[in-house]
């Protein structure tokens, strides 16, 4: 099992690009997470998919969309990058959501907004 | 709303010594928390998590941490550091979110550097 894998692993964009970050997990999870890592700020949940078919917002989605594509791929898009989205980007799965679920997280998307 | 503070930004300690990394917490309802490993440029790994039970809950790697209710304190300890424990420590709680999924709250981060 692959886990969760992340594409792509490094980004740079211009100010006002967009890009879809991609994110898919093969354990069967039903949840599925989007986080920024800052420096200083730890880890801060953008957006979440408790199932298939449904997405909320975190503590900060501005600026973000996100898609449940089916049960394994959850993408993240930026519309218009900004460079305060300068970020490391994860992806983390559970399988239901529940207030026990250990979290599976991938190995990052390192963007940077010029 | 629930919170996770760890108040030491890093720990320095030497390899042999004990460890400890501290976590306090804030819930309306029961606890749920984890403590997560990341090694530089990876994700997040998980070492372990306090459900309910025993308060001592042993984790991966020889890591254990102690759930104290009454200082709401999960510290993350190990007997013997080792210079490869040196990691990025994260401490999370689990609450109720929309859709009937429990979302996490991460603490900032706690750097652990172990000295040879």
């Amino acid at each position: 099992n692959a886990g969760v894998t992340q594409t792509p692993k490094f980004q740079v964009l211009k100010t006002g690009q967009s890009m879809t970050l991609q994110c898919a997990q093969d354990m069967n999870h039903n949840s599925m997470y989007w986080y920024r890592q800052d420096p200083g700020m730890g880890l801060r949940l953008i957006y979440y998919s408790a199932s298939e078919g449904t997405t909320d917002k975190g503590e900060v989605p501005n600026g973000y969309n996100v898609s449940r594509l089916n049960k394994r791929e959850f993408s993240l898009r930026l519309e218009s990058a900004a460079p305060s989205q300068t970020s490391v980007y994860f992806c983390a799965s559970a399988k239901q959501g529940a207030s026990t679920d250990t979290q599976y997280f991938g190995p990052g998307t390192r963007l940077t907004v010029l | 709303a629930q919170s996770v503070a760890q108040p030491e930004d890093q720990v320095n300690v030497a390899e042999g010594n004990p460890l400890t990394v501290k976590c306090t917490y804030s819930v309306s309802g029961n606890p749920y928390l984890f403590w997560y490993v990341q090694y530089p440029n990876r994700g997040l790994q998980f070492l372990l998590k306090y459900i309910t039970g025993d308060n001592l809950v042993k984790g991966s790697y020889g890591f254990e941490a102690e759930f104290n209710k009454s200082q709401t304190s999960f510290h993350l300890k190990k007997p013997s550091a080792l210079v490869s424990d040196s990691a990025l420590y994260f401490c999370a709680v689990r609450d109720k979110g929309g859709g009937g999924s429990y979302i996490p709250t991460f603490g900032r981060g706690t750097s652990l550097i172990v000295h040879p």
